[in-house]
């Protein structure tokens, strides 16, 4: 199993639309959790961090299932602006941390 | 606050050659990260200081590649002889907090990454 795996997209969705991705994660001992945005050519950069009772920030939302090993990412209301590929980062066995291949998200008009 | 200055943005070299890459991470960050990130993949960890020390290269294709940083900060990130499959983006992070197997770890920062083409 890889240590995270992540469904490549891509998922073509209309403006105002809900979307979600989930990310599966080997490691049981993880306790870092993070979702990163990455524009086409460009670094990835940090949307935001995931803890265990679930975030929010704004239209996204960030959630963990420690028992299953997933955690999710929930967009709401999806503008063209959201179009990017979505990385999922979690601690490997190392204890370093993991990037997901990513999930591409394209909102179109 | 500056963020992650990486040098130079691009590069293009011919196989067997030698290449060389810079960071200078955010001030005041113990944690420095080398990934390489292959077109269409995620980040790969190629090497991980802690100030100067390593804490892991089990990724880095030590044949060939090899990372220092001396004062721990700045860091250069060498291939030579580079090959066709080194082809990708180099990029390097910063972070406040490294942790164990299994404690917590701070963000990332990323600098804007050295897009490197082996011709």
């Amino acid at each position: 199993r890889k240590e995270v795996e992540q469904d490549p997209g891509p998922f073509n969705v209309p403006e105002g639309a809900t979307v979600a991705f989930n990310c599966t994660y080997s490691n049981s001992a993880s306790q870092s959790f993070f979702w990163y945005r990455q524009d086409c050519r460009k670094e990835p950069k940090l949307l935001m961090s995931v803890y265990s009772s679930g975030n929010e920030d704004g239209r996204f939302t960030a959630q963990l299932n420690r028992a299953s090993q997933y955690i999710s990412l929930l967009i709401r209301d999806s503008k063209l602006s959201d179009s990017a590929t979505y990385l999922c980062v979690v601690t490997g066995s190392q204890g370093n941390l993991i990037f997901g291949k990513g999930t591409k998200l394209s909102v179109k008009p | 606050e500056a963020g992650v200055a990486q040098s130079p943005r691009y590069k293009i070299i011919e196989k067997r050659q030698s290449v060389a890459f810079w960071c200078n991470p955010i001030s005041g960050h113990a944690t420095l990260y080398w990934y390489q990130q292959i077109l269409g993949q995620g980040p790969k960890l190629l090497i991980q200081f802690q100030n100067n020390g390593v804490v892991d290269d089990s990724q880095l294709p030590k044949d060939r590649f090899s990372a220092e940083r001396l004062k721990g900060v700045d860091s250069t990130l060498k291939i030579q002889p580079a090959k066709l499959e080194d082809s990708a983006v180099y990029l390097c992070a910063s972070s406040l907090v490294t942790g164990t197997r299994s404690s917590y770890n701070s963000p990332l920062h990323f600098g804007n990454g050295t897009r490197l083409t082996v011709t």
